[in-house]
């Protein structure tokens, strides 16, 4: 099966400017995550989906990012403006309803300069 | 706060040599998960741990659960130069399969 597909791969930024990430998880996977990993730390949870609904955003800094996952399938999450301290690799996972654990896409590395 | 804690964060060995990396988790959980990551890659799963007690195993690593003293451990085998990455422990608190992560242990293995 194909994996959790992300993209850009890279991308650098100057702070104050916005950007976007997507993500396409594996087909038939009901439940998408992002997760924020900074260098040198364990990831860490940003946004739960079920479907298209919201499960968990209370990790999200709801001020400068935001999610949305339309018709239940693929996901964008948007930050802006973007701060120094958001550099890190965002990472989306997928997984399918009564599995346990799930499987990460290859990540978007954000460099804010 | 939930804290997922592993030690040691850097570990270089020899090879051949044997160690083992722990996790401590400091609320109540019987799901915990190990993964491997390499520079510049994504996270693979290497095991999953249900219940108290339960042991895994794949090749050199070796995996174990005691949900009551809230530790697992990563045992690594007659090390070889392939499991250099970093490892992280991840604890399932809820029922959501939603994961926190701990610290990461950066394993060196040198020839």
């Amino acid at each position: 099966e194909a994996g959790v597909a992300q993209s850009p791969r890279y991308k650098i930024i100057e702070k104050r400017q916005s950007v976007a990430f997507w993500c396409n998880p594996i087909s038939g996977h009901a439940t998408l995550y992002w997760y924020q990993q900074i260098l040198g730390q364990g990831p860490k949870l940003l946004i739960q989906f079920q479907n298209n609904g919201v499960v968990d955003d209370s990790q999200l800094p709801k001020d400068r990012f935001s999610a949305e996952r339309l018709k239940g399938v693929d996901s964008t999450l948007k930050i802006q403006p973007a701060k120094l301290e958001d550099s890190a690799v965002y990472l989306c996972a997928s997984s399918f309803q009564g599995d346990y654990g799930y499987t990460f896409g290859s990540g978007t590395r954000l460099t804010v300069v | 706060e939930l804290k997922v804690e592993q030690n040691p964060l850097f570990l270089s060995m020899q090879e051949g040599k044997n160690y083992t990396i722990y996790c401590n988790y400091s609320t109540t959980s019987d799901r915990l998960y190990w993964y491997r990551q390499d520079p510049g890659k994504s996270l693979e799963s290497l095991f999953v741990l249900l219940s108290n007690g339960a042991v895994k195993q794949e090749g050199r690593l070796m995996a174990s659960l005691d949900t009551k003293a809230r530790l697992s451990t990563l045992h690594i085998t007659a090390a070889v130069h392939d499991l250099s990455a970093t490892y992280f422990c991840a604890v399932d608190i809820y029922t959501g399969n939603q994961f926190y992560f701990g610290t990461g242990t950066s394993l060196t293995v040198i020839p």
